[in-house]
């Protein structure tokens, strides 16, 4: 099981990029990497997906190392909207490893 | 396009009551997720079915929760008896793909509070 570690909290001024980066040192072959967004009272919500150098997207980049040892969710141009908690995912698409979304990193946009 | 609903928004019963909760994925989503999230930390799987087929519910506390999935469409979640414990939000996804890390679509939960 393919374990992730990423800060329990950050704080961004508005306009800023906000770079969110995950530890996952045991990733497996056939993992993907995959990035959630919740917001207070609502269900997490799909961001970004990805598994080897760079995902991008309308919403969020996605930086891969070679190593695939830890990711980075980059998110352009922060607004007070973006305040929210993010959670790094691995795990095989079809495989048995667990789905596991920890704890996450909770992101505060000051104004 | 409606997204995952699910019902009640809330619920509050004493311990050793049982509670339902109701889910109806997205049209045309085969795979359905349950979760359950205690507060400041993140979802964990409960069970998923793959149709009306649950082909994952290792997590799923038996002696007491039960799930079904009857038609491959809506789905149910029972605790009984609930207890203290099992005040946590429970949500529901629903993806059109097959397995586990694929893009999930989620509720917006069910806020349970056990007296």
């Amino acid at each position: 099981l393919a374990k992730t570690t990423q800060p329990i909290s950050m704080d961004s001024y508005e306009g800023q990029e906000v770079n969110i980066t995950c530890s996952h040192n045991n990733i497996a072959t056939n993992d993907y990497i995959t990035w959630y967004q919740q917001f207070p009272s609502q269900g997490p919500r799909f961001i970004i997906q990805g598994y080897k150098t760079k995902v991008t997207n309308e919403v969020a980049s996605l930086f891969i190392p070679a190593d695939r040892k830890s990711s980075t969710l980059s998110l352009p141009r922060v607004s007070l909207s973006d305040t929210a908690v993010y959670y790094c995912l691995v795990g095989d698409k079809d495989g048995a490893n667990n789905l596991f979304f920890g704890t996450g990193t909770r992101l505060t946009v000051i104004p | 396009e409606a997204g995952v609903v699910q019902s009640p928004r809330y619920k509050i019963i004493e311990k050793k009551q049982p509670v339902a909760f109701w889910c109806n994925p997205i049209s045309g989503h085969n795979t359905l997720y349950w979760y359950l999230q205690n507060l400041g930390q993140g979802p964990e799987l409960l069970i998923r079915y793959e149709n009306e087929e649950a082909v994952d519910d290792s997590q799923l506390p038996k002696d007491r929760f039960s799930a079904e999935r009857l038609k491959g469409v809506d789905s149910t979640l029972k605790i009984q008896p609930a207890e203290l414990g099992d005040s946590a939000v429970y949500l529901c996804a629903s993806s059109p793909h097959r397995g586990r890390y694929n893009e999930q679509f989620f509720g917006p939960g069910t806020r349970l509070t056990v007296l």
